[in-house]
């Protein structure tokens, strides 16, 4: 059970270029986030699924897109990368939106735009 | 708008210590709070989730307490230890609708020295 995977680790973009961050999970977890943490400062929600086909935007979804083809794939596309997108992204995932359930977090994407 | 901030920014304490992590929030009308625990290059773990008709938790050294009228949350941490050291975050959810509703704080630095 390897929880909540993300790849890569690391990448340095150039401004304009675009890139797909990957995120899976292996619990059958209906929910999954995508966050952002830039230095400082709290974690900020891109954008969320309910489950396959269903996704809608966080707080600060402008310049991403996603997709849920699946239950365990949740990619988080940057089509033109800007230099404001610089920063560490994090994918989690729970089981339902029920209070008493927590997220659970992959080891988070630094990504940075040169 | 909901604001959670987090006081100190960092904190340095011997190791045996008993500490208390502050976290305040604007609006009271909250759902649930989480603390997190996040090392370095890593994502978060969850440590303590406390709903907004709790007052409490407790997990091993850990305690967590939730005044929603005064808009505060402390974390106390007893007989610290250096495998304690990290940063501590605290989530705040205000309702039900998993979207757009949790704000993080930008969390505490925390090192326990041996």
């Amino acid at each position: 059970n390897a929880g909540v995977t993300q790849t890569p680790k690391f990448r340095i973009l150039k401004i304009g270029q675009s890139m797909t961050l990957q995120c899976t999970q292996d619990m059958n977890h209906n929910y999954m986030y995508w966050y952002r943490q830039d230095p400082g400062m709290g974690l900020k929600l891109i954008y969320y699924s309910v489950g396959a086909g269903i996704t809608d935007k966080g707080e600060v979804p402008n310049g991403y897109n996603v997709s849920r083809s699946t239950t365990e794939d949740f990619p988080l596309r940057l089509e033109l990368a800007a230099p404001s997108q610089t920063s560490v992204y994090f994918c989690a995932s729970s089981y339902s939106s029920s209070s008493n359930q927590p997220q659970h977090f992959g080891d988070g994407t630094r990504l940075s735009i040169l | 708008k909901q604001e959670v901030t987090q006081i100190p920014a960092a904190l340095s304490v011997p190791e045996g210590e008993n500490l208390v992590l502050n976290c305040s929030f604007t609006d009271s009308a909250i759902y649930n709070l989480q603390w997190f625990r996040q090392d370095p290059g890593k994502g978060l773990t969850s440590l303590l989730l406390i709903q907004s008709s709790q007052r409490e938790q407790t997990s091993g050294r850990l305690n967590a307490s939730l005044d929603k009228s005064s808009g505060r949350s402390t974390l106390y941490i007893a007989a610290s230890q250096p495998g304690d050291s990290a940063t501590y975050l605290c989530a705040v959810r205000r309702g039900k609708n998993y979207g757009q509703n949790f704000v993080f704080g930008p969390g505490t630095r925390l090192s326990v020295l041996p």
